[in-house]
């Protein structure tokens, strides 16, 4: 109930690809979903959020698609650029607890090839 | 710019020390979370605080303590530790109470317990 399972573990793009990673979950009751972007050496850093109220959120090359009925979200990264190279992590807000702590897939590595 | 510093980048421990890592934060933010990094497991959260004095247990609280003393600063504290805690720490806040508060990390802390 309080897992969010993300695929693929790693994926290979080439450069002017789209790159999608998806996620599911299983509790309803999740009621924000971020997606967060990791470059090595660095934390993590919010790239991109949707609410569960709207199907689509797009923000420049990167878009949301969420799916209320069938409990997923995915990223959809549009002409994919050797910059964009980084692991991505989905993740749900945990809901009725204080300090809005999140809950984290496991993460996709993407490598773009130029 | 939001800033969230940590008190070391690498560090190098033997099984049953007491280790400290510290956070700090410069935005007078409400929220402080303890997440670790381990390759394929994703981040998972062991504390996090809503307020001074005041600490949740996450997912993965045992070996764990923690101390927020004042606003800014936020502790992790591992009493005893063992191999099984080498890992990449991660320190993050966010701002208040709301629905979709962005958390913003440190760099991390890679801790190896020989």
């Amino acid at each position: 109930q309080q897992q969010v399972k993300q695929s693929p573990q790693s994926l290979i793009v080439q450069k002017g690809g789209i790159s999608i990673i998806n996620c599911a979950y299983e509790n309803t009751a999740f009621d924000y979903f971020p997606w967060y972007q990791q470059f090595p050496g660095k934390g993590p850093a919010l790239l991109i959020a949707i609410r569960p109220d709207v199907s689509e959120k797009k923000e420049g090359r990167f878009t949301i698609s969420f799916n209320k009925s069938a409990k997923q979200f995915s990223l959809h990264i549009m002409d994919s650029q050797p910059g964009d190279s980084a692991t991505y992590f989905c993740a749900a807000s945990r809901p009725n607890q204080a300090g809005t702590a999140l809950i984290f897939g496991k993460g996709t590595t993407l490598s773009v090839s130029s | 710019d939001v800033k969230v510093t940590q008190s070391s980048r690498y560090l190098v421990k033997r099984t049953g020390e007491k280790v400290f890592l510290e956070c700090v934060q410069d935005m007078d933010h409400e929220n402080m979370f303890w997440y670790r990094q381990d390759p394929g497991l994703g981040l998972r959260l062991i504390y996090f605080s809503y307020d001074v004095k005041m600490k949740e247990k996450g997912d993965i609280p045992e070996g764990y303590s923690v101390s927020r003393e004042k606003k800014e600063r936020f502790s992790l504290i591992l009493e005893s530790a063992s191999t099984n805690q080498t890992s990449m720490y991660l320190c993050a806040s966010s701002l208040g109470q709301g629905v979709g508060e962005t958390q913003y990390f440190g760099p991390g802390t890679r801790l190896l317990v020989l």
